[in-house]
């Protein structure tokens, strides 16, 4: 069956920093792709999403670019601020164009600090 | 006001005691999930519905019951619940073109 495999975490980084959040995943077919945040105490929300190869999906300063050869959809922000520090979730749905049944990765912890 | 409520946001209960989690939704989608999020798991869908007349199993349906009351309504019991039901529980909406799927804030559920 599909799955999604994210780097585990937490990650730590100072404020200003690269960030890479690595995200493979696998399927049949050709999955939509997403990046869902959650902050503290809050549910999940959409990041930013691509449905086709070689779409990049952007938001808030974060990218993620969908490499249908290489199987990953790995999220990137260039300058990371406090406020980003969340759990980020990669996640792909399991018929093209839809969102009705997402896999969701084992989530990502990101900590920013000042 | 939350698009998507969930009530209670924290429950504590006992094993073998059977629990009621609700969701409610303001957005007008007919399709409705509920998620369990366990730590290093991501989250699992439990049950998932299309409308009031469609509900299906998701992946970890065992031990759960749904029952959708309405079209914003969704409703999820444990029977007879049991400490590895212990998890942060979600339910989510979607409308049926759209992408992206909408959550609600959680129910804490811990079984003792």
């Amino acid at each position: 069956g599909d799955s999604v495999t994210q780097m585990e975490g937490p990650v730590t980084l100072s404020e200003e920093a690269f960030l890479t959040i690595n995200c493979t995943y696998t399927a049949t077919g050709y999955p939509s792709l997403f990046w869902y945040v959650q902050y503290p105490g809050e549910g999940l929300q959409l990041l930013l999403k691509a449905t086709k190869a070689d779409d990049k999906g952007s938001n808030k300063g974060f990218e993620a670019t969908y490499r249908k050869e290489t199987t990953s959809f790995h999220l990137e922000k260039g300058s990371v601020q406090v406020s980003d520090s969340a759990v980020y979730f990669c996640a792909l749905s399991d018929l093209p164009g839809s969102a009705r049944q997402l896999t969701f990765g084992s989530g990502t912890q990101l900590t920013v600090l000042p | 006001d939350a698009d998507v409520t969930q009530t209670p946001r924290n429950r504590i209960t006992k094993t073998g005691k059977r629990i009621m989690l609700e969701c409610s939704q303001t957005k007008g989608h007919d399709r409705m999930y509920w998620y369990r999020q366990d730590p290093g798991l991501g989250l699992r869908l439990i049950y998932y519905s299309f409308d009031v007349k469609d509900i299906n199993k998701g992946e970890i349906s065992d031990g759960y019951s749904v029952s959708r009351q309405a079209q914003a309504k969704f409703s999820l019991s444990l029977e007879s619940a049991i400490p590895n039901q212990t998890a942060l529980y979600f339910c989510a909406t979607s409308s049926g073109v759209a992408y992206e799927q909408y959550f609600g804030p959680g129910t804490r559920l811990t079984v003792t």
